[in-house]
């Protein structure tokens, strides 16, 4: 199994917080990827990464910030936590070689 | 727009029989495929992947089928055994479009049953 994991496992937030997710690999791959899963719509791109300090949007970037500073660390994070941001979030990782991306464990977030 | 699509949101197969899972696409740039299985409460685990230069990719028990002039693939699995029963998701990218970013495009899931 792919080095991936995700913090925390599981959050309950209130509206207006500020929130942040942690991906950590011990892969050392250059791409990283958040995407959230919600029913009736699959897996949808949020941010992703292409190096340190290389970002850029997905499909559903709204409300949502990225920041990596080490190769290994992949930060997301909810500026001020909505309703509609309750979902579960997968980070992803990929070397571009092989194109395959392997998702970490998840975090099931609950923003009331 | 949906450009990556699974019609069927569920399917039900009985133990030792074939299972066929379908996915649509609509971006003619897309020309790599790849399928993931996923349990409850645990990320997607990759599965099998096709290049647009193949038409088919086997692994086992399981095979991708790519019909490119219909943008249509499927995932055979075969014989079906009840381990086999989660969500299965269709995945694209446009490989050589130039992005670099080998982003991936996910249909919405197709969850499979496997009776015993």
């Amino acid at each position: 199994d792919a080095g991936i994991t995700q913090s925390p496992r599981h959050k309950v937030t209130e509206t207006g917080t500020p929130v942040t997710l942690r991906c950590h690999q011990t892969e050392n791959h250059r791409y990283m990827y958040w995407y959230r899963q919600d029913p009736g719509h699959g897996l949808r791109l949020i941010h992703y990464s292409y190096g340190v300090k290389d970002t850029d949007k997905g499909e559903v970037s709204d409300g949502y910030s990225v920041s990596r500073s080490k190769t290994e660390d992949f930060l997301l994070t909810l500026e001020s936590a909505t309703s509609s941001q309750t979902s579960v979030y997968f980070c992803a990782i990929s070397s571009g070689q092989g194109y395959e991306q392997y998702f970490g464990p998840g975090t099931r977030l609950t923003v009331t | 727009d949906q450009q990556v699509k699974q019609n069927s949101p569920s399917l039900s197969v009985q133990e030792g029989r074939i299972s066929i899972l379908n996915c649509d696409y609509t971006n003619s740039m897309f020309d790599y495929f790849l399928w993931y299985k996923k349990y409850p409460a645990e990320g997607p685990t990759f599965l099998i992947s096709i290049s647009s230069i193949k038409d088919k990719n086997e692994d086992g028990r399981f095979t991708v089928f790519l019909n490119k002039s219909a943008k249509h693939l499927s995932l055979h699995i075969v014989p079906s055994q009840p381990g086999d029963s989660a969500v299965y998701f269709c995945a694209a990218s446009a490989i050589n479009s130039g992005a670099g970013s080998y982003q991936l495009t996910f249909g919405k899931g197709t969850k499979l049953s496997v009776i015993p």
